[in-house]
């Protein structure tokens, strides 16, 4: 099974509304981070926060990262149509060497 | 820059075929992924290495093969391709620094049918 899980899977809202999307993981982390992906292309990072930090701003993006219960969430505000995509959480797993897993990701539709 | 640079984009195999996939990054990063991604799913971890001449197994290995000769190239394998391994194949690479991996950078995918 996977590393992270996110929820939810699917997420329709209004142009302007915020929109919030939650991953969790099972083992210890360093870092955890968030990407995106428009439908048929590759994965764009969008932020990473490390494990002893606990809320990370860029732009329009609000991380916020609870260690004591292996959770994230990831809040864009004052959505946009262009926001419209899959939103991954990747966790650096540490068994066996450090590597980056994905979850399944939430599929977000801001409607204009 | 190119950044990561996937080969080819598309490919139709028939069952038992064999390909190769490249995957080349300018970046000098120490780790490269193979990831597959199936429709809903998220990326799932086929092999990943951590520096030039070394390999490892990621979450769904089976049926691939992987090879790291250069540090700037990252292969994957298909010995005998199999209906179930159609899928879109991203490859990523990425730098590892003493607080954990950094941001990963993606390859823009290489849509594999078998049929």
């Amino acid at each position: 099974s996977q590393q992270g899980e996110e929820d939810p899977q699917a997420l329709s809202i209004q142009e302007g509304e915020n929109a919030t999307m939650n991953c969790s993981y099972k083992t210890s982390i360093n870092n955890l981070q968030w990407y995106r992906q428009n439908s048929g292309r590759g994965l764009v990072h969008l932020i990473l926060i490390r494990s002893n930090e606990r809320e990370k701003h860029s732009g329009r993006l609000r991380v916020t990262l609870d260690t004591s219960k292996k959770s994230s969430s990831l809040l864009i505000t004052a959505s946009r149509a262009a926001d419209t995509a899959s939103y991954f959480c990747a966790t650096d797993w540490s068994t066996g060497g450090f590597k980056t897993i994905f979850g399944a990701g939430t599929r977000l539709f801001v409607k204009a | 820059n190119a950044g990561v640079t996937q080969t080819p984009k598309f490919r139709v195999l028939k069952t038992g075929q064999s390909m190769t996939l490249l995957c080349a990054q300018d970046m000098n990063h120490e780790y490269m992924y193979w990831y597959r991604q199936d429709p809903g799913m998220g990326l799932r971890l086929i092999h990943y290495s951590v520096g030039e001449g070394t390999t490892a197994k990621g979450e769904v290995p089976d049926g691939y093969n992987v090879s790291r000769l250069k540090k700037q190239n990252f292969l994957l394998g298909l010995e005998s391709a199999a209906p179930s391994q159609t899928s879109v194949y991203f490859c990523a690479s990425s730098l590892i620094t003493l607080t954990g991996n950094t941001e990963a950078f993606f390859g823009q995918g290489t849509r594999l049918t078998v049929v």
